[in-house]
């Protein structure tokens, strides 16, 4: 049974840092593209970064260039979403997902809040 | 970049009812890569149809999903009540990837 679980939200305040990891089981996590997708709250879905199998490319929502790095450790069957410079408009429940042909797989979410 | 406007934003509907939710992209998209998804307060998004008409494991034949370019249609034929819930497209094939602003049905 394929399983994404994030984990690593919190409380931070603005201008801190914080690292959401998304630990993959029950499929060949090297073998997949993998993205990161926020939710601030009542609001909709939003795509955040893409990462490929073996790390050589990844995209970013211009809204986080240069504040936020994806990344992965295929060893250990595991995607990060390093997040720096945080913002009260990065809060939001973030996803992990796996990028393949049909998104057809996602985490049940770990909480960001970024408040003074 | 591609942008996803789904219409409308809210749909008051009954039970038995036939929902039809539409999203349109500002510029043509592969129709092999485009998703929609239902999701439930306090869950994660559900797939429901990927490559724009094909159903997900496990969804209903009550759901089809069709269209192609730049409009898109997720038709739902004799609702039920679990069905009333927040649905969303998605484009998937280049960075950046978009999702629709969701269309909201909910129990008329």
């Amino acid at each position: 049974e394929v399983q994404l679980v994030e984990s690593g939200g919190g409380l931070v305040h603005p201008g801190g840092s914080l690292r959401l990891s998304c630990a993959a089981s029950g499929f060949t996590f090297s073998f997949y593209w993998m993205s990161w997708v926020r939710q601030a709250p009542g609001k909709g879905l939003e795509w955040v970064a893409t990462i490929k199998q073996d790390g050589s490319e990844k995209y970013y929502v211009d809204s986080v260039k240069g504040r936020f790095t994806i990344s992965r450790d295929n060893a250990k069957n595991s995607l990060f979403l390093q997040m720096n410079s945080l913002r009260v408009e990065d809060t939001a429940v973030y996803y992990c997902a796996r990028d393949d042909d049909t998104w057809g797989y996602w985490g049940q979410g770990s909480l960001v809040t970024v408040s003074s | 970049e591609i942008v996803l406007t789904q219409s409308p934003g809210t749909l008051s509907l009954s039970p038995g009812e036939r929902a039809t939710l539409s999203c349109r992209a500002s510029q043509s998209v592969d129709s092999n890569y485009f998703a929609w998804y239902q999701q439930k307060p306090g869950q994660a998004p559900r797939l429901l149809i990927y490559g724009a008409s094909s159903r997900a494991t496990g969804i209903p034949d009550r759901f089809s999903g069709s269209g192609s370019g730049t409009d898109f249609t997720l038709t739902i034929t004799r609702l039920e009540p679990e069905d009333f819930a927040v649905y969303y497209c998605q484009h998937y094939r280049y960075s950046p990837y978009a999702f629709g602003q969701g269309t909201r049905l909910e129990i008329k």
